[in-house]
């Protein structure tokens, strides 16, 4: 599976919009760009994947750059409660089989 | 629905001792796994289970860590005897197939003194 490259932390205020990136330049054809988060004492909880085409939830958005070598996950209006590290994974649609990296720490400040 | 239930949440024990872990998956899925997770790391998958047989067990240490799906629903994972890098966060995940989304327990942290 392709490898991403994430900040290692970033910061945000409560209330505007958070713009994660990750780097995947080795990306296959067949393979998904996913997000998890994974909150304090947590187990890690799925946000978003996609293919090609950007993606909406009621979590977040999965922005992919065209060449598929860079995707941004943004939360429009972050809470305190996003406060997390969040995993950007490229693999494959077997879950099973993707490896998480480091992540990015966010912390959402007032 | 209810989630992915781990326990116990907490573990300590001294090395060379034996520890189980307990997990069941959300009901009807399929797919389940165990994770090992290290401090300020991403999780590492130990062994994914399709039902009750392991499809894939590559990542786990066999010669110390075992683990079981009686009737492809419960699991557990256990170590004997354990040792100090042992210590760490144990998830477990499930799944309905291999192909969707995995939905994780809060984790097992055990502490090996």
């Amino acid at each position: 599976d392709a490898k991403t490259t994430q900040p290692t932390s970033m910061d945000c205020a409560e209330g505007r919009a958070a713009n994660l990136p990750c780097n995947h330049s080795t990306i296959s054809g067949n393979e998904y760009v996913y997000w998890y988060r994974q909150i304090h004492s947590q187990g890690p909880q799925y946000i978003i994947h996609g293919l090609k085409n950007n993606e909406t939830n009621e979590m977040a958005s999965l922005i992919i750059t065209e060449d598929r070598k860079s995707s941004t996950l943004i939360l429009p209006h972050a809470t305190l409660r996003d406060t997390a590290v969040y995993y950007c994974i490229v693999a494959t649609d077997s879950w099973g089989k993707f490896q998480f990296g480091a992540g990015t720490q966010v912390v959402v400040t007032p | 629905e209810a989630g992915v239930v781990q326990s116990p949440r907490y573990k300590i024990i001294e090395k060379k001792q034996p520890v189980a872990f307990w997990c069941n998956p959300i009901s009807g899925h399929n797919t389940l796994y165990w994770y090992l997770q290290n401090l300020g790391q991403g999780p590492e998958l130990l062994i994914r289970y399709e039902n009750e047989e392991a499809v894939d067990d590559s990542q786990l240490p066999k010669d110390r860590f075992s683990a079981e799906r009686l009737k492809g629903v419960d699991s557990t994972l256990k170590i004997q005897p354990a040792e100090l890098g042992d210590s760490a966060v144990y998830l477990c995940a499930s799944s309905w197939t291999e192909n969707t989304e995995a939905f994780f327990g809060q984790g097992t942290r055990l502490t090996v003194v």
